[in-house]
């Protein structure tokens, strides 16, 4: 079963222009991390934000996090043509062993 | 370095073969992980190896999925007689510890279809 919703579940913009995606989520959770997917090169981790902190940047990447609604976002500024993939949200209820519990994703495109 | 690999990239099956999908984990990582990915879908959890110990196997969908990594290092899925609802990504991961503060490599997947 899925715990994540992302929203939207597509999203297109133009290069350089700043993209939002949110998460919802159901249960408490320890941490909650962003994935990217495309065809290139996958799945690849992209940041992880503990239950304890609200924001988090890397990069061109920042998270937030609240608690409190059960919600994390992803903003990605000035977006670039290779940006354009799937995101996903995953969920970790424990800081040891856990299972990731991963959203639908919001199909990201970004055009020149 | 080399990161996580799968093999066949790409597997046909007539329904009620049997599969065997085959992941090379990063050298050295003592978890792995094996997903499964339906089009249009988030990875969906299936197994966890820690070193050669299966230690969760909750997400396997029935008793045609069977997993093992006996020398703690490779991995292999296997799916018995399979079904069309066997269809999808299968995605192994692996990270250099346990506990889920440690990023996950992901290698490239299988896609099964089965016909």
């Amino acid at each position: 079963s899925q715990q994540g919703e992302e929203d939207p579940q597509a999203l297109s913009i133009q290069e350089g222009e700043n993209a939002t995606m949110n998460c919802s989520y159901k249960t408490s959770i320890n941490n909650l991390q962003w994935y990217r997917q495309n065809s290139g090169r996958g799945l690849v981790h992209l940041i992880l934000i503990r239950s304890n902190e609200r924001e988090k940047h890397s990069g061109r990447l920042r998270v937030t996090l609240d608690t409190s609604k059960k919600s994390s976002s992803l903003l990605i500024t000035a977006s670039r043509a290779a940006d354009t993939a799937s995101y996903f949200c995953a969920t970790a209820m424990n800081s040891g062993y856990s299972t990731l519990t991963f959203g639908k994703g919001t199909m990201l495109l970004v055009s020149p | 370095g080399a990161g996580v690999s799968q093999s066949p990239r790409y597997k046909v099956a007539k329904r009620g073969q049997d599969v065997a999908l085959r992941c090379d984990p990063i050298s050295g990582h003592v978890s792995l992980f094996w997903y499964q990915q339906a089009l249009g879908q988030g990875p969906e959890f299936l197994t966890y190896f820690q070193n050669e110990a299966q230690l969760d196997k909750s997400g396997l969908p029935s008793d045609r999925f069977f997993a093992e990594r006996p020398e703690g290092s490779v991995s292999t899925l296997k799916i018995q007689r399979t079904q069309q609802e066997d269809s999808a990504v299968y995605l192994c991961a692996s990270s250099l510890t346990t506990g889920t503060m440690y990023e996950q490599y992901f290698g490239p997947g299988t896609r099964l279809t089965v016909t």
